[in-house]
């Protein structure tokens, strides 16, 4: 079955510190990547996503991504926290043999605290 | 949350009793999808619509209704028969799909809908 794991419920970081959010998929073919930040009692807004090409993609709000095709990953990065970094983060794929559905697998999301 | 609009954003209702979350997009986004989130679970897909007058059941459609009359418009009925209807509700719209192009979904601010 096609999934995606967020291995880490919660991470926690000290503001200043780089942090990373990890997402591993279990799909077939080369996907479509996407990450999600969702702040309390909000939507999700769209930070960033994978097509192809260069394997590090740039986002919103300095955040940037990795995508490594042999571990199957697409960590969600950022050299230096801000507190208002703080949130809900969700890493979603999108099969490319999904047909016309356009549905996305998503992950259950992580909630990232930054410490002042 | 761009040009995706819910309203309310919380609503009660009696148990036995119908209900219906409105959803309005004027990105000329032609696939529109509704998503229920609980603590803990992500999101899970409930109905959503590629294109006018057609919808397609999702991963968890059962005691959910939906229209799609406009291109605007996707209302998502939560009728009694859905037996824990309490949660946070997305509506999300994206671009047309053509050849290449990745689909990206975008959400509203959501409706955290509540049965007493």
């Amino acid at each position: 079955a096609q999934s995606v794991a967020q291995p880490e419920d919660q991470v926690n970081v000290a503001e200043g510190n780089p942090l990373t959010v990890k997402c591993t998929y279990s799909v077939s073919g080369n996907p479509y990547l996407f990450w999600y930040v969702q702040y309390p009692n909000r939507g999700l807004q769209f930070l960033l996503k994978y097509i192809t090409g260069d394997n590090l993609v740039k986002g919103s709000y300095g955040f940037e991504a990795e995508f490594n095709k042999s571990q199957t990953s697409f960590h969600l990065k950022k050299p230096s926290a801000l507190v208002s970094d703080s949130a809900l983060y969700f890493c979603a794929v999108r099969p490319l043999n999904a047909g016309n559905n356009r549905k996305l697998i998503w992950g259950l999301g992580t909630s990232l605290a930054v410490n002042p | 949350d761009g040009g995706i609009t819910q309203s309310p954003k919380y609503l009660f209702r009696k148990e036995g009793q119908n209900v219906t979350l409105s959803c309005e997009q004027n990105l000329n986004h032609d696939a529109m999808y509704w998503y229920r989130q609980d603590p803990g679970q992500g999101l899970r897909l409930i109905y959503y619509s590629q294109i006018v007058n057609d919808f397609q059941k999702g991963d968890i459609a059962e005691g959910y209704s939906v229209s799609r009359e406009k291109k605007e418009s996707f209302p998502l009925t939560v009728t009694s028969a859905q037996k824990n209807p309490t949660a946070f509700y997305l509506c999300a719209s994206s671009k047309p799909l053509l050849a290449g192009r990745t689909d990206t979904q975008y959400f509203g601010p959501g409706t955290r809908l509540t049965v007493l």
